[in-house]
């Protein structure tokens, strides 16, 4: 099956850096999502991004697909952007399951 | 509701009993799909409904996993005969007939003793 990637695994940000987080998957997709998981578990999507690039407020987000990777841009991080980052990709047209990379880890520190 | 909801929030059951979970998905969305998060895991497929029928069932880990829907609408994950390994966060998402876009509910935590 599509194998989805994310770099770097656990990441520690003073409050006010920047930071790029990465996703490589192996295959063509159809989708891809980015997620936050907040530390009570919740799940919030930030993009649905298949490709091209995206903005909202602080974060952006851009997906190659010819060179299957996607990159979250985090700007100006405050303590609330603490969490785990997951990247997930749909591998087929229409509503499929979504298979997770296994996130990267955000502790931003004041 | 606005969201995708779960109940219960939280779940402790003892080794051997059965337990059911619910997921309530976002209105008018026909494509739900449930999922497991184990502790320092990622998320893994469990299965996949379009209305009431399940084409994808390939990520229920066992013959003790099953889920059903009906009326398009409300789902409900039935875990007979717990085991330990069962412990994990489990979670429901929706998403709209043609749109790829997923929205995930609060999780339900089960805990088997």
């Amino acid at each position: 099956g599509i194998q989805v990637e994310q770099s770097p695994p656990d990441l520690i940000l003073q409050e006010g850096a920047n930071s790029t987080l990465r996703c490589n998957f192996s295959d063509s997709v159809n989708n891809l999502q980015w997620f936050h998981q907040n530390p009570w578990g919740q799940l919030i999507n930030l993009f649905y991004i298949p490709s091209g690039t995206k903005q909202n407020g602080r974060l952006s987000a851009t997906t190659v697909a010819t060179e299957r990777y996607s990159l979250l841009y985090i700007s100006s991080s405050q303590t609330t952007d603490s969490g785990v980052y997951f990247c997930a990709v749909e591998r087929n047209s229409g509503n499929t399951p979504l298979v997770f990379g296994k996130g990267t880890r955000l502790s931003v520190i004041a | 509701g606005a969201g995708v909801s779960q109940s219960p929030s939280n779940k402790v059951t003892e080794k051997g009993k059965d337990v059911e979970l619910r997921c309530d998905p976002i209105s008018g969305h026909t494509a739900l799909y449930w999922y497991r998060q184990s502790l320092g895991q990622g998320l893994e497929f469990l299965i996949y409904f379009q209305g009431n029928s399940a084409p994808d069932k390939s990520g229920l880990p066992s013959d003790r996993f099953s889920a059903e829907r009906t009326g398009g609408s409300v789902s409900t994950l039935t875990i007979q005969r717990t085991q330990q390994e069962d412990s994990a966060v489990y979670l429901c998402a929706s998403s709209l007939v043609g749109q790829g876009t997923q929205y995930f509910g609060p999780g339900t935590r089960l805990l088997v003793l």
